[in-house]
């Protein structure tokens, strides 16, 4: 699975977008970005994932850049709730399924 | 919204002594996982169990790990002697084979060994 490269801690503050970026220049073409979070020592949660279309769902959004070396999960109007570790992991989807390979994620902090 | 449940929350243990770490995955999956995380660390995979056997484990998961689906419902991680060292977050988690796209994990339990 493809390396990544996350900035290990950002502020944003409460109500404007979080923009979290993520370096994954050794990705393959047939490598997903996918995006989860863990709020204070809870179980990780999946946010979204995507190939190389951005993608939007109800939590976030995910812009992919042509060349797929790096991406950007935004929180469009972040809260205190979304204070967490925010983990970028690149992996192939098998039809089996897969492990993930967490790396030290950002630790968000959303200030009021 | 279907869960993974994981009991219990926490588990005190003398050095030595045998554990179980119980999980129910969600009802309709069929791929099962444990994750650790020491704490400050980050999350570290352990092991993958699909069709009663054990798809793939990391270098973590010695012969002191073991895991079972000793019915339809329940996924369990023992370790045989535990350690200090083993003091962790333990995560339980599943996901659908075919699309294997999103993991759901449980809230964790947290194994002290004193």
């Amino acid at each position: 699975d493809a390396k990544t490269t996350q900035p290990p801690s950002m502020d944003c503050a409460e109500g404007r977008a979080a923009n979290l970026p993520c370096n994954h220049s050794t990705i393959s073409g047939n490598e997903y970005v996918y995006w989860y979070r863990q709020i204070h020592s809870q179980g990780p949660q999946y946010i979204i994932h995507g190939l190389k279309n951005n993608e939007t769902n109800e939590m976030a959004s995910l812009i992919i850049t042509e060349d797929r070396k790096s991406s950007t999960l935004i929180l469009p109007h972040a809260t205190l709730r979304d204070t967490a570790v925010y983990y970028c992991i690149v992996r192939v989807t098998y039809n089996q399924g897969g492990k993930l390979i967490f790396g030290q994620g950002t630790e968000l902090s959303v200030k009021p | 919204e279907p869960e993974v449940t994981q009991t219990p929350s926490h588990q005190v243990t003398q050095m030595g002594q045998e554990v179980i770490l119980r999980c129910v995955p969600i009802s309709n999956h069929l791929y099962f996982y444990w994750y650790r995380q020491i704490l400050g660390q980050k999350v570290e995979f352990l092991v993958s169990f699909y069709n009663n056997e054990i798809s793939e484990k990391s270098e973590i998961f010695d012969d002191q790990f073991s895991v079972e689906r000793p019915d339809g419902s329940n996924f369990t991680l023992k370790i045989r002697s535990t350690k200090l060292e083993d003091s962790a977050m333990y995560f339980c988690a599943s996901s659908e084979a075919r699309l294997s796209i999103e993991a759901f994990f449980g809230q964790g339990t947290r194994l002290t060994v004193v």
